[in-house]
């Protein structure tokens, strides 16, 4: 299965700031999908990236307050923008190789002050 | 999008086998289920997966019954280090674009 690289591994971030998570795979794939993990909660799927179109988001998550780039196979980034506390999550980022489903970032834990 | 229901979550005692069971009616004829294990900080990842009737590694088992409807995780001999929250998905296989759709999970305590 893939190896993911996700940075930062935590954040404390003043609210109306934004940030950039970093996503690097070790393989080339097709999509790439982040998902919010509010505290105690499952994981929510926000977006779904592929290399050289527009991301396509699900309900409830908008490319302005999530924007996502996808420059190639291996890489995405994800931006919280304006942030408020209830941003305060972990965001995680995962792929799809081989015949095993998913394989899921570290995560990143963003708390907004 | 297929959807998943599971206890919310579960107690058990070191040494004790834990059964976690997923009901999933509305599962395709193509669909896979795949079973994920979340630490606290930590992405999930992969435990077990399969299509029908049993399939066994060496972590867990996974009971698929003929209508598919269901399917039931079974770990045996808990230890405090299987606490997690544990996730029950359905899906294609090796689509590389298939959107997961995860339900809430049953979180596992193991008690000394």
């Amino acid at each position: 299965s893939a190896v993911i690289s996700q940075k930062p591994s935590r954040d404390i971030c003043q609210r109306g700031t934004s940030l950039t998570i970093q996503c690097q795979v070790d393989s080339q794939v097709t999509m790439m999908f982040w998902y919010r993990q509010q505290p105690g909660q499952s994981l929510t799927l926000i977006a779904t990236a592929n290399q050289g179109s527009e991301a396509t988001y699900e309900s409830g998550f908008v490319i302005d307050k999530f924007p996502i780039s996808r420059p190639n196979l291996t890489f995405s980034t994800l931006t919280v923008s304006n942030m408020s506390p209830e941003d305060s999550s972990i965001y995680l980022c995962s792929v799809t190789t081989g015949p095993y489903g998913y394989t899921f970032g570290s995560g990143t834990r963003l708390t907004v002050v | 999008l297929a959807k998943t229901t599971q206890p919310i979550s579960m107690d058990s005692y070191e040494g004790q086998e834990v059964n976690i069971t997923c009901s999933h009616n509305n599962i395709a004829t193509n669909d896979y289920i795949t079973w994920y294990q979340q630490f606290p900080s930590q992405g999930p990842r992969f435990i077990i997966q399969g299509y029908k009737t049993k399939v066994t590694n060496e972590v867990a088992s996974l009971f698929i019954p003929a209508d598919r409807k269901s399917s039931t995780l079974s770990l045996p001999r808990v230890s405090l280090s299987d606490t997690a929250v544990y996730y029950c998905l359905v899906g294609p296989l090796d689509s590389g674009t298939y959107k997961y759709i995860f339900g809430t999970g049953t979180r596992l305590k193991v008690l000394a």
